[in-house]
């Protein structure tokens, strides 16, 4: 366990679905990440939060939308998706003060997200 | 260009041996460097960081960093098939808090 948890682990939703995968840390950090791991694929980086505030976002299609209530829970509300969009979402966090230990991220479970 | 370089794969090493897993990158000026290991299935998980030149020591895992010839490599010593999975080296490049990461090697140890 790395203090950081996702829900839902799995999930399958057609192309008019809407849904939410929350993320929430216990480490007492204040940056939080949202990254999409595809098959055979590096990890793509898509939003970072920094106290509360997106520092980042990397080009992602609008049906994904990032919400970061406080610097303990983070959000991806997700709607009409398609098929390709299918992956591995993960969430991560670190400190994001400034000291070098700030930049190591932990990474939760990641929900596994199948777009039908 | 790739910003962080990592050779795909499989290496594969004989149980007890030292694999050694490389890594290049892109900016002379990164400052921090990490290596997360990811079992099939499962999260990254972080084993090391280093962020001065030379060589770092964890157990059975060393980092080594060359900051002049932009390499960073993982070394692990007495390999076990508990180590077969795919390492990812990750490298922080600017002022930001995101990093970098390459698409992993995967290591395979056999028993």
């Amino acid at each position: 366990e790395t203090g950081v948890t996702q829900t839902p682990r799995h999930l399958v939703m057609g192309m008019t679905n809407k849904k939410s995968l929350k993320c929430e840390q216990h480490l007492g950090h204040n940056a939080m990440y949202w990254y999409k791991q595809s098959a055979k694929k590096p990890l793509e980086l898509m939003f970072v939060y920094n106290f509360k505030e997106q520092t980042e976002n990397n080009s992602v299609p609008s049906r994904f939308s990032p919400e970061c209530p406080n610097s303990s829970h983070l959000f991806l509300h997700l709607h009409t998706l398609q098929p390709e969009d299918s992956a591995l979402y993960l969430c991560a966090s670190s400190q994001g003060v400034s000291s070098r230990s700030s930049y190591e991220q932990y990474f939760g479970p990641g929900t596994r997200l199948t777009v039908t | 260009q790739k910003e962080v370089e990592q050779n795909s794969g499989p290496l594969s090493v004989p149980e007890g041996a030292i694999a050694s897993l490389n890594c290049t990158y892109s900016d002379r000026v990164s400052q921090s460097f990490f290596w997360y290991r990811q079992y099939s299935g499962k999260s990254p998980e972080l084993i090391m960081s280093i962020y001065s030149n030379g060589d770092k020591e964890d157990g059975r895992f060393t980092a080594q960093l060359n900051k002049a010839s932009q390499y960073v490599s993982l070394l692990i010593r007495d390999s076990q098939p508990s180590d077969s999975a795919t390492y990812l080296c990750a490298v922080k490049m600017d002022s930001s808090y995101k990093l970098i990461f390459g698409s992993g090697t995967r290591l395979l140890v056999r028993p």
